[in-house]
């Protein structure tokens, strides 16, 4: 099993549409995770951390679910812009042992 | 501005014919990272440095080299590099968080890319 699993997508979806996206890991010491966003082979970029509590950044939402594992991200009312690849990272330990997602793939159609 | 700068940007190169991927930050990060990212396998850490003298290995060390003599620079090293080392390579740089302790925002900051073909 995978350490850090994405449904590939594609998700297409068109404009306006609301959109989540699930990542699951499996190593229960993982302590910190983000979503990264990665435009057609150009650098990952941060989107946004997630916190226990959950979080939001504008149209974005990010949560957390310890005890099954999975951390999500829901992007409402979806802009053309939005179309990208979309990574979960998971961190553990204290040096930075850090892990990807193979990413979900978002499509954002007029 | 700050940023993570990587050279070269693509290179073609042949089997056994070594070579170094130079990575650079000038944000003063103790962390640097190395990553390879293939389709279907996402980004895989090769290897990551804490600081100064001090790397270890991350999920696909095989047949990479790394150094970290300057906080600013931890070069990527291939001594004899083969096709399945064909791949697209990112390097990242991000700071420490206060106490050692892993920040919820401590950001990686990832260099434009660097896109190996070998043949």
């Amino acid at each position: 099993r995978k350490e850090v699993e994405q449904d590939p997508g594609p998700f297409n979806v068109p404009e306006g549409a609301t959109v989540a996206f699930n990542c699951t890991y499996s190593n229960s010491a993982s302590q910190s995770f983000f979503w990264y966003r990665q435009d057609c082979r150009k650098e990952p970029k941060l989107l946004m951390s997630v916190y226990s509590s959950g979080n939001e950044d504008g149209r974005f939402t990010a949560q957390l679910n310890r005890a099954s594992q999975y951390i999500s991200l829901l992007i409402r009312d979806s802009k053309l812009s939005d179309s990208a690849t979309y990574l979960c990272v998971v961190k553990r330990g204290g040096y930075q042992k850090v892990t990807f997602g193979t990413g979900t793939k978002l499509q954002v159609i007029p | 501005e700050a940023q993570v700068t990587q050279n070269p940007r693509y290179l073609i190169t042949v089997t056994g014919k070594k070579l170094t991927v130079t990575c650079s930050q000038n944000m003063n990060h103790e962390y640097m990272s190395w990553y390879r990212q293939d389709p279907g396998l996402g980004l895989r850490q090769i290897y990551y440095s804490m600081n100064v003298e001090v790397t270890d290995k991350g999920d696909v060390p095989e047949g990479y080299k790394v150094s970290r003599k300057e906080k600013r620079n931890f070069p990527l090293i291939l001594e004899s590099p083969s096709p399945n080392q064909t791949s697209l390579y990112f390097c990242a740089s991000s700071s420490r968080a206060s106490g050692g302790a892993l920040s919820l925002t401590d950001t990686q900051y990832f260099g434009p890319g660097t896109r190996l073909t070998v043949l």
